[in-house]
């Protein structure tokens, strides 16, 4: 167990509404990276954190936004959602001394 | 376009057979990761290779990284139900980004 935690767990909203999803770890890694995943394609990276207010994109980070305002949160927005965000999200944390990604359980997101 | 290209796609097989996955790219790893996931579930990792050429052996398991270090498979030794699931592979960058491989589903019949 990483001590990664992920909230919601499932989603379902509205084109066009504000979401925000939430990791939390327990490990005080220094990094973290948010994924989606669809079928086909694996797992993309769509934003990362090497610490505390930190961030860069990824390779699928438009439409989406991330906030780290302390060593353990890692948020994800979607300002506006579309139905093209429908997807599994999840969240993972690196330590600096290993070279290993953990993942989350997966927040399961459906845009209507 | 995937970085990681991997093959097979889908892959069923009988209990006690063996199955091997490959995981190609162009571009050069400092590291190479293996994933499990099953339905509903995080990837879990199998094993992190580092050196070019080594070979980790994880009970029936064996993972192969490329003396390039561009590319892996993972060889699976007399299958079993409890093997099946989505093998993922992934390649970490300079910068400790993943890059990942479509993924194989594999599926072994009791």
């Amino acid at each position: 167990d990483a001590g990664i935690t992920q909230s919601p767990r499932h989603k379902v909203t509205e084109t066009g509404t504000p979401v925000t999803l939430r990791c939390h770890q327990t490990e005080n890694h220094r990094y973290m990276y948010w994924y989606r995943q669809d079928p086909g394609h694996g797992l993309r990276l769509i934003h990362y954190s090497y610490g505390v207010k930190d961030t860069d994109k990824g390779e699928v980070s438009d439409g989406y936004s991330v906030s780290r305002s302390k060593t353990e949160d890692f948020l994800l927005t979607l300002e506006s959602a579309t139905s093209s965000q429908t997807s599994v999200y999840f969240c993972a944390i690196r330590g600096y001394s290993t070279d290993t990604q953990y993942f989350g359980p997966g927040t399961r997101l459906t845009v209507l | 376009t995937q970085l990681l290209e991997q093959s097979p796609q889908f892959l069923s097989i009988q209990e006690g057979e063996n199955l091997t996955v490959y995981c190609n790219s162009s571009s050069v790893f400092s590291s190479l990761q293996w994933y499990r996931q099953e339905p509903g579930e995080g990837p879990v990792l199998l094993v992190t290779v580092v050196t070019g050429g080594e070979v980790k052996k994880l009970k029936r398991l064996t993972f192969q990284f490329g003396d390039a270090r561009k590319d892996s498979s993972l060889h699976i030794t007399a299958a079993q139900p409890g093997d099946t699931g989505l093998y993922l592979c992934a390649g970490e960058d300079g910068d400790y980004k993943l890059s990942f491989g479509a993924g194989t589903t594999v599926t072994v019949r009791a």
